[in-house]
């Protein structure tokens, strides 16, 4: 069973357009995450979600929402997109204290053009 | 601000050799984690060790080794007899716990470790 899951996961399209990447996780986790990893395979964290309610946002454009219809999925929605949004997307979980170890799924290419 | 430092970009050594990855973090926290995850050439991201900073014992896993330093703020891996199945990206990451059940993982820039048959 696979405990997070991520679609698609690979994504190629064009500037401009609007975009979703899913997250599902099975661990009974309280809490879920986005990273993003770049080119050069820096990994860095977008947003947190506990319980549905978000937590953590770091400096991330408005055109990337983030959205948890229930704790175990968070959904990651990008409007006109622009060829730096270009990365792996990663989505993580942990069980909902602050020091839990963070599962990953398996990335979502996205490739712009 | 928090910050790991994983100084070797790329290691590549033959089959069998033992190899060391080093992370060196800064925090003011006085308590804090530290992790290691593995990023092999399929891309997901595997956990492999979470260490808190009241316990400095090393710790062993089959051939694989952790030495954590306070005095020096260091973490660092050890593979031991090394296998071509090794070969991935290697990461380092100190989590700043953010309060509300979330924590931010601050990851070093990775270390392209590759074992030669």
């Amino acid at each position: 069973d696979t405990a997070v899951s991520q679609t698609p996961k690979y994504l190629v399209t064009q500037m401009g357009n609007d975009k979703s990447i899913k997250c599902e996780q099975n661990l009974g986790h309280d809490t879920m995450y986005w990273y993003k990893q770049d080119s050069k395979k820096f990994l860095k964290i977008m947003f947190s979600y506990n319980n549905k309610e978000l937590i953590i946002n770091e400096t991330v454009p408005n055109r990337f929402s983030p959205k948890s219809p229930d704790k175990a999925h968070l959904n990651l929605h990008i409007n006109s997109l622009e060829l730096g949004d270009s990365a792996v997307y990663f989505c993580a979980s942990s069980q909902g204290q602050n020091t839990d170890t963070q599962y990953f799924g398996p990335g979502t290419r996205l490739t712009v053009l | 601000a928090q910050k790991v430092t994983q100084a070797q970009t790329e290691i590549s050594v033959v089959e069998k050799e033992d190899v060391t990855l080093d992370c060196v973090y800064e925090t003011r926290d006085t308590t804090y984690y530290l992790f290691w995850y593995k990023q092999p050439p399929s891309g997901e991201l595997v956990f492999l060790i979470r260490r808190n900073s009241f316990d400095e014992q090393n710790e062993i896993s089959g051939r694989y080794s952790w030495n954590f330093q306070k005095s020096t703020s260091s973490f660092n891996f050890t593979i031991t007899a090394s296998q071509v199945v090794d070969s991935a990206v290697y990461f380092c990451a100190l989590s700043e716990g953010h309060g509300q059940g979330a924590q931010k993982l601050v990851f070093g820039q990775g270390t392209r470790l590759t074992i030669n048959p």
